[in-house]
């Protein structure tokens, strides 16, 4: 258990949906990271924040979106579902925002399956 | 920018042999360089990452990686494979460097299947 927690396990949804999921990081980690693994285009970095600030972006799209908020938990909002955003999401979470050794902590992930 | 290059897909080996998985690197930064597994249905674990103090790292499970900076390779090995080795295994880049945070690269994956 690496102490990331993530809600829903599965969701299934139709196109044009919008969905929420929930990330709560390690407890005294800073820094959290959402990544989507598909079988078409593996496993890829969507985007950082750290201590509630957007850190780093990368492969997102403009329909997804997402915060950190105080309490250091994060949501990733995904809008306007289309069906290859099938996939599973991971969370993961690190002490610091960058630092060459800095390891991060994955969640279960969220597999989202749109109908 | 950076990248990772897992050179097989898939490696299937008989339970009690030599395991060997390959993975080069590009990277425009000093990088660090992590090896994850991940078991069906599970999230992705931590085997071991390559800290700079020693070329040879050894992580959980018997596993070990040695960094070669000439070839920009971090091959895993695993001397006698076990049945509970099967599993996804990913190969990961991240770059040193305060602008380009923290974010991880991940290479396309080596499935691993052992045979008994």
């Amino acid at each position: 258990d690496s102490g990331v927690t993530q809600t829903p396990k599965h969701l299934i949804t139709a196109t044009g949906q919008r969905v929420t999921l929930r990330c709560s990081p390690r407890s005294g980690d800073l820094s959290v990271y959402w990544y989507q693994q598909s079988l078409d285009q593996g496993l890829q970095f969507l985007i950082q924040y750290y201590n509630g600030e957007e850190r780093a972006k990368g492969n997102i799209l403009e329909r997804f979106s997402a915060q950190q908020f105080p309490d250091l938990h994060s949501e990733l909002n995904l809008s306007s579902l289309e069906l290859g955003d099938s996939a599973l999401y991971f969370c993961a979470s690190s002490v610091e925002p960058w630092g060459g050794f800095n390891e991060q902590f994955f969640g279960p992930g969220t597999r989202l399956t749109v109908l | 920018a950076q990248s990772v290059t897992q050179l097989d897909s898939h490696v299937s080996v008989s339970e009690g042999t030599p395991v060997l998985l390959r993975c080069n690197y590009s990277s425009s930064y000093s990088p660090s360089l992590f090896w994850y597994v991940q078991h069906p249905n599970k999230g992705l674990q931590l085997l071991l990452k390559y800290t700079s103090a020693a070329t040879l790292v050894k992580g959980i499970n018997g596993f070990e990686a040695e960094f070669k900076k000439s070839e920009t390779s971090f091959h895993l090995t695993k001397p006698s494979a076990h049945m509970s080795d099967a599993a996804e295994y990913f190969c990961v880049v991240s770059a040193r460097s305060e602008a380009a945070g923290n974010k991880l690269t991940f290479g396309g994956g080596t499935r691993v299947l052992v045979k008994p």
